[in-house]
């Protein structure tokens, strides 16, 4: 079974500051993606990263970069110089190789809030 | 334009009613996905597809249907909403390959009263 475990409801940030968002990941699948996604108040799911499970080096995407911890099936968000605008609700989500027509598995999500 | 274009945007709607929620993409993909998001529970699949003759359930299918008219074009169906379908519906679509993401419509937020 897949499984996809966020286990911070909510975070806090100050602003300017760098702040990680834990993943966990359960599958047997030995190739598998990695993705994390941003949720604005404004409702649309905005794709930030991907993270494949052989790639040797952790992925980076300008602020965003994942952690990518193979042995622990972990893959936290680590965000670094937090804005105001950072204010989400963040998704990280597993897609196995073996995964019927490339679908998606979710975590419940992490609300981080950035304040000033 | 967006690539992937639900409607409507927003729904309010009685109890017993019939629905439809309309999903249209420009960027060519064969995978098309419907989840339900509902607070602290994440994104759940409800259908998703790889054309028109292939259609399959996701984990919470029961009181939905869907149609895929044509590679473009992915149709999700309440029909006969109750209440705790109350939610908001996404569409997605992927290209094919474990490196590629899905890419969400805005999303339709549906009431049912």
């Amino acid at each position: 079974a897949q499984k996809i475990t966020q286990t911070q409801p909510g975070m806090f940030v100050q602003e300017k500051e760098a702040v990680t968002l834990d993943c966990t990941y359960d599958t047997s699948d030995p190739s598998y993606g990695l993705f994390w996604y941003k949720q604005p108040s404004s409702g649309e799911m905005i794709f930030l990263i991907y993270q494949g499970s052989y790639d040797q080096q952790n992925a980076t995407e300008g602020r965003y970069s994942l952690n990518f911890q193979k042995a622990r099936k972990s893959a936290n968000l680590v965000i670094s110089a937090s804005q105001l605008g950072d204010s989400a609700m963040y998704f990280c989500a597993m897609k196995p190789r073996g995964s019927t027509l490339g679908r998606l598995y979710f975590g419940r999500g992490t609300q981080l809030t950035v304040w000033p | 334009d967006a690539d992937v274009t639900q409607t409507p945007r927003n729904r309010i709607t009685k109890t017993g009613k019939r629905i439809m929620l309309e999903c249209s993409q420009t960027k060519g993909h064969d995978r098309m996905y419907w989840y339900r998001q509902d607070p602290g529970l994440g994104l759940r699949l409800i259908y998703y597809s790889f054309d028109v003759k292939d259609i399959n359930k996701g984990e919470i299918s029961d009181g939905y249907s869907v149609s895929r008219q044509a590679q473009a074009k992915f149709s999700l169906s309440l029909e006969s909403a109750i209440p705790n379908q109350t939610a908001l519906y996404f569409c997605a679509t992927s290209d094919w390959g474990t490196n590629q993401p899905q890419h969400f419509g805005d999303g339709t937020r549906l009431s049912i009263l």
